[in-house]
Parts: structure tokens; C-alpha cells; sequence
């Protein structure tokens, strides 16, 4: 059971604009800012969202972060057959001790 | 370039324990808090703690605290996680990342070692 809540799976066909929740709660998204991970088959995950809204350099300007109250969005526009990966969310989490917690992933298929 | 390479796959029996390497190379080690990220078969990320290079402070995740230990040896830009009373469940991948400060994102990852728990 994931912190952040994430869709299991999204879908869309190339060219198209496709978005993935991210939802948690005061203590970490409420409070704290929002990074997203892709992750590609069989790869380590990269950084691909960082603080809410910025790209890290390389990263195209078709992947794009926002954040609402306790949570995030990210979309991709444009979408291609090599964004077919997972994405996480991940925020830092005030509660106890505090630690970084994750959503549980979001499988993006590219049909 | 900027890179985290980790050392190779292990094969552990059940109660025993394992160390994982994480090199750094192409920027100031002591400049960057090291994390190490976990992820099993199929699953989603779980973070399991931070250590700071500089001092060699560490905070870990409450689910680890007790069994988990972050080192680092600065005269070869190496950090390292020991995971004891290792059981079934902890057979996943092992990530180490880095971030430029405790709460910024993770901004580099190496590519990971499997960590097998099997009698």
C-alpha cells in the first residue's frame, strides 16, 4: 500500500496528451514538493519532474509537472511509442520520523 | 560524466546479510546526500534511507531502522548499505541515488543490484 495514490495503468496513441494523478495528503504532497521518476523497462528510474513544474535539462518540454492542495499531475503532450514506461511520484513525508514515500507507479502504454 | 555505479548481484540465505557498493564518480563526493531506494519484483520505489558523504550522518526509513547500516569511505567516493536479518521479502533491486541537498529530488541513480533471498 502506497503513500501516494497512482492509477495503475494509463493509455494513449502517439501524438496524443495523456495525464497521471498523483494523490496524497497535508503531511507530504500538502506540505512539500512533488518529483516524478520515469522509469523504462529494465532500467534504473531517471529524474523527470522536479519541485512541481521543472525539467531537469534534456528532458523535453512535452512532459510537464503541476500541483494542487495535496495533488499532482503530470502530462505528457505529444505522447511516443519510447514514453511507454512507468512513472512514480514521489514527495517527502513530514509524518513521524519524515521519509520520502512513492506512489505506487503508473504503467503509461503507448498503443 | 556523473555516474553511480553499484556493485554486482547477490544471493543470500535467509537470516543473513548483505552489502551493496555505490561509486561515485564525476563530481564532489562529499558534495551530494546519497540515498538508497528499493524495488521488488514487479513493485513500485521504497525509499530506505540518506546518508550525508560529508559527515557520515544518516537517517533511515522506520520500516529498516535497526536493520539497515549506510556507510560511506570518502577515500574512494564509495557508499555503502548493509541489510541484516535478511528474509524472503527483501529480495529486490537496490538503488543508490543522489540529491543535491536532504529534501531535493533524486537527481542521479545507478543501475542497480539484485538482491536475492532464497534458502
Amino acid at each position: 500500500q502506497s503513500v501516494l495514490t497512482q492509477p495503475p495503468s494509463a493509455s494513449g496513441t502517439p501524438g496524443q496528451r495523456v495525464t497521471i494523478s498523483c494523490s496524497g495528503s497535508s503531511s507530504n504532497i500538502g506540505s512539500n514538493t512533488v518529483n516524478w521518476y520515469q522509469q523504462l523497462p529494465g532500467t534504473a528510474p531517471k529524474l523527470l519532474i522536479y519541485s512541481n513544474n521543472q525539467r531537469p535539462s534534456g528532458v523535453p518540454d512535452r512532459f510537464s509537472g503541476s500541483k494542487s492542495g495535496t495533488s499532482a499531475s503530470l502530462a505528457i503532450s505529444g505522447l511516443q511509442s519510447e514514453d511507454e514506461a512507468d512513472y512514480y511520484c514521489a514527495a517527502w513525508d513530514d509524518s513521524l520520523n519524515g521519509s520520502w514515500v512513492f506512489g505506487g507507479g503508473t504503467k503509461l502504454t503507448v498503443l | 560524466q556523473v555516474q553511480l555505479v553499484q556493485s554486482g548481484a547477490e544471493v543470500k540465505k535467509p537470516g543473513a546479510s548483505v552489502k551493496v557498493s555505490c561509486k561515485a564518480s564525476g563530481y564532489t563526493f562529499t558534495s551530494y546526500y546519497m540515498h538508497w531506494v528499493r524495488q521488488a519484483p514487479g513493485q513500485g520505489l521504497e525509499w530506505m534511507g540518506i546518508i550525508n558523504p560529508s559527515g557520515g550522518s544518516t537517517s533511515y526509513a522506520q520500516k529498516f531502522q535497526g536493520r539497515v547500516t549506510m556507510t560511506r569511505d570518502t577515500s574512494t567516493s564509495t557508499v555503502y548499505m548493509e541489510l541484516s536479518s535478511l528474509r524472503s521479502e527483501d529480495t529486490a533491486v537496490y538503488y543508490c541515488a543522489d540529491s543535491l541537498g536532504e529534501f531535493d529530488a533524486f537527481d542521479i541513480w545507478g543501475q542497480g543490484t539484485m538482491v536475492t533471498v532464497s534458502s
